[in-house]
């Protein structure tokens, strides 16, 4: 059963860079038909995609426009993991982050399934 | 990019009642590319329907989804308790992928 689980710190300072990491268990992220994406909930709202990496040797990355200025997607297939990067936080990234496998549904990135269980990332000083 | 907009905002339903959940495109959702997922509280989302109609594995056969262009529905046939909780809708027709604000299923 494929299982995913985020880590890294739960709290950032303000105009510090949130750094996460997804291990994937259960399975091998170097799967075609999928990427490997994160997505984030503020407290109380909902959900928003940030972005989605491909596991080949060239990690391809897909970004939403919203935040691709401030955040880098990679992947460590020797790991079997891939990780976050936002730069610039402010106290608006303060959210659950998680990590899902993305179906690819011919050349649109699909639904999110399975999700990890998500972490609560707090940006303050 | 593509706004999802759910509704109700919430529905309060007993058990065995019939959940009818709107999502509503602001453009056309070619392909019918569009999922359901369930959120209980302090857990991740679990996906429910793709495709529009495909139920996700272990997904029980109450859960059904439908629609097409910019009008889809999730249907519970009969509400169990365990069934209470957030639903989200999602596009994946055009990047960015995005959802909707959620319907809360609640007991009445």
């Amino acid at each position: 059963q494929l299982q995913l689980q985020e880590s890294g710190p739960r709290l950032v300072k303000p105009s510090e860079t949130l750094s996460l990491t997804c291990t994937v268990s259960g399975g091998s992220i170097s799967t075609s038909s999928y990427y490997w994406g994160w997505v984030r909930q503020p407290p109380g709202k909902g959900l928003e995609w940030i972005g989605s990496i491909y596991y080949s040797g060239s990690g391809s990355t897909k970004y939403n426009p919203s935040l691709k200025s401030r955040v880098t997607i990679s992947v460590d297939t020797s790991k079997n993991q891939f990780s976050l990067n936002l730069r610039s936080v402010t106290a608006a990234d303060t959210a659950v982050y998680y990590c899902a496998r993305q179906r690819v549904v011919y050349v649109n990135l699909g639904w999110f399934d399975p999700w990890g269980q998500g972490t609560l990332v707090t940006v303050s000083s | 990019e593509i706004v999802l907009t759910q509704s109700p905002g919430t529905l309060s339903l007993s058990p065995g009642e019939r959940a009818t959940l709107s999502c509503r495109a602001s453009q056309s959702v070619s392909s019918s590319y569009l999922a359901w997922y369930q959120q209980k509280p302090g857990q991740a989302p679990r996906l429910l329907i793709y495709g529009p109609s495909s139920r996700a594995t272990g997904i029980p056969d109450r859960f059904s989804g439908s629609g097409s262009g910019t009008d889809f529905t999730l249907t519970i046939s009969r509400v169990e308790t365990e069934d209470f909780a957030v639903y989200y809708c999602q596009q994946y027709d055009s990047s960015p992928g995005t959802f909707g604000q959620g319907t809360k299923v609640e007991i009445k």
